[in-house]
């Protein structure tokens, strides 16, 4: 399967400002998706990453907040705008191949 | 949309039992169904997985059955060994769909005792 970074793998912030997380993938790949998983939780998708085109939002997350950016097929990009204390999370980014999905080692977010 | 069901919620047996996590899933349009396995401060990995056109898939101590008309799906874990010890998560996803999208279920937390 693809090898799948992301960066930061982990960051502090302070509320009101703005974490932009990268995903990077070592082969082309048609779909990337970015999830969050709070403590305990499952897996919650954001948006399906669109190269060339906007992102696909879920139910409940605005691109205003989450603006996604997909240059190219090997590279996306989440950024977590305006940040309260309930946004600190697990952001996982997820690459299709065929039909199975794998993903990056996640980004924990902590906001204060 | 789809909503996946998964059951137990926590689940604990001792070193060399079994172990049955049950899924269930609502739209009929589902054709493949992952399962997924998250130790403690890592990404999910997907362990197995299994397609609307087969009945069971095995591989070493882990398989998978899928009842298509009931909706339901189980991962079974054979002869459990610590290492175990994980969250699984069961997805469903329609794979002729263009969004391609999982729809997760809440997951189990597995414990293997020694």
């Amino acid at each position: 399967s693809a090898v799948i970074s992301q960066k930061p793998s982990r960051d502090i912030c302070q509320r009101g400002t703005s974490l932009t997380i990268q995903c990077q993938v070592d082969s082309q790949v048609t779909m990337m998706f970015w999830y969050r998983q709070q403590p305990g939780q499952s897996l919650t998708l954001i948006a399906t990453a669109n190269q060339g085109s906007e992102a696909t939002y879920e139910s409940g997350f605005v691109i205003d907040k989450f603006p996604i950016s997909r240059p190219n097929l090997t590279f996306s990009t989440l950024t977590v705008s305006n940040m309260s204390p309930e946004d600190s999370s697990i952001y996982l980014c997820s690459v299709g191949e065929g039909e199975a999905q794998y993903f990056g080692p996640g980004t924990r977010l902590t906001v204060l | 949309g789809e909503n996946v069901e998964q059951h137990p919620s926590t689940l604990s047996v001792q070193e060399g039992d079994s172990a049955v996590i049950k899924c269930t899933y609502s739209d009929s349009a589902s054709n493949y169904f992952p399962w997924y396995k998250q130790e403690l401060g890592k990404r999910p990995q997907l362990i197995i997985d299994i397609r609307s056109n087969v009945g069971e898939k095995k591989d070493q101590r882990i398989a998978v059955t899928l009842n298509k008309t009931a909706k339901h799906f189980s991962l079974h874990i054979t002869e459990t060994q610590p290492e175990d010890s994980a969250v699984y998560f069961c997805a469903a996803t329609d794979r002729g769909s263009t969004l391609g999208r999982l729809y997760f279920g809440r997951g189990t937390q597995l414990t293997v005792w020694p």
